[in-house]
C-alpha cells in the first residue's frame, strides 16, 4: 500500500533553515505529484507548493517564493521540503501528500504522511 | 493566487441533523474542489473530489455540490463521529488553496 514516511520533529533557531524528507513507498514513484501543506498550531491547513515527481517543475504559493524550495531524490523515492530564513510564525506541522498524475486534468491530495512538526524558537 | 472563503467558521448541530458547508473561490476554478475532513492530532482525510464525487470508503451522508465559485458541503444525518474541522481546497492550475476551515461542534 501507498505511504509516506516524513522525517522527525525539528527544533530551529529564528533565521536557520529547516529540511523535512518525505520517503515514500507503495507505488510507481513517476504515478503521483507531491504537495506541501503546513499547518500551524490551532491553525487551518495551508498549501505551500507542487512537484512534480518526473521533471524540475514546481509551483509554489507566492507567500513561499524565495524562500521554499522543493526537490526530490527519484532514485531513493523521497521528496523534500527546505524553508528558510525561518520565523517564529514558521513553526506549524508540515504535511507531504501525493495527487495522482493524469494528462487530462487535476486530481486531489490523496495520501498524506504523517507530519514534522517544526519548532522555532530562540 | 485563488482565495477560497470558506463559512461559516464553527457550527453547532446536534446527532441527526443535516448541516452544510459553503465554499467561495475568488475566481472560477471549474469543479476542481475537494473537501477534507480532520480530526484533533490526525491527518486530513479526503472526502469529496471533482465537486460532488465520492471518495471510496466514505459514507454516502456526505455530499458535494458546486460549479465556479460556490461549492458546499452537505452531510445529512450527522453522526457522532463526524464532528470535526472540515477544509475546502480548489485544486486547479497547479495550485490548491484551502478555506479557513468548519468546526462541526456538538450543540
Amino acid at each position: 500500500q501507498v505511504q509516506l514516511v516524513q522525517s522527525g520533529a525539528e527544533v530551529k533557531r529564528p533565521g536557520a533553515s529547516v529540511k523535512v524528507s518525505c520517503k515514500t513507498s507503495g507505488y510507481t514513484f513517476s504515478d503521483y505529484d507531491i504537495t506541501w501543506v503546513r499547518q500551524a498550531p490551532g491553525q487551518g491547513l495551508e498549501w505551500m507548493g507542487w512537484m512534480s515527481p518526473i521533471s524540475d517543475n514546481a509551483n509554489y504559493a507566492q507567500k513561499f517564493q524565495g524562500r521554499v524550495t522543493m526537490t526530490k531524490s527519484a532514485s531513493m523515492r523521497t521528496a523534500y521540503m527546505e524553508v528558510t530564513g525561518l520565523r517564529s510564525d514558521d513553526a506549524a506541522i508540515y504535511y507531504c501528500a501525493l495527487s495522482y498524475r493524469t494528462s487530462s486534468g487535476y486530481n486531489p491530495l490523496t495520501y498524506w504522511g504523517q507530519g514534522t512538526p517544526v519548532s522555532v524558537s530562540s | 493566487d485563488i482565495q477560497m472563503t470558506q463559512s461559516p467558521s464553527t457550527l453547532f448541530a446536534s446527532i441527526g441533523d443535516t448541516v452544510s458547508i459553503n465554499c467561495r473561490a475568488s475566481q472560477s476554478v471549474s469543479d476542481w474542489v475537494a473537501w477534507f475532513q480532520q480530526k484533533p492530532g490526525k491527518v486530513p482525510k479526503l472526502l469529496i473530489y471533482r465537486a460532488s464525487s465520492l471518495e471510496g470508503g466514505i459514507p454516502s451522508r456526505f455530499g458535494g455540490s458546486g460549479f465556479g465559485t460556490d461549492f458546499t458541503l452537505t452531510i445529512n444525518s450527522l453522526q457522532p463521529e463526524d464532528f470535526a474541522t472540515y477544509y475546502c481546497q480548489q485544486y486547479s492550475f497547479y495550485s490548491g488553496t484551502f478555506g479557513e476551515g468548519t468546526k462541526v461542534e456538538i450543540k
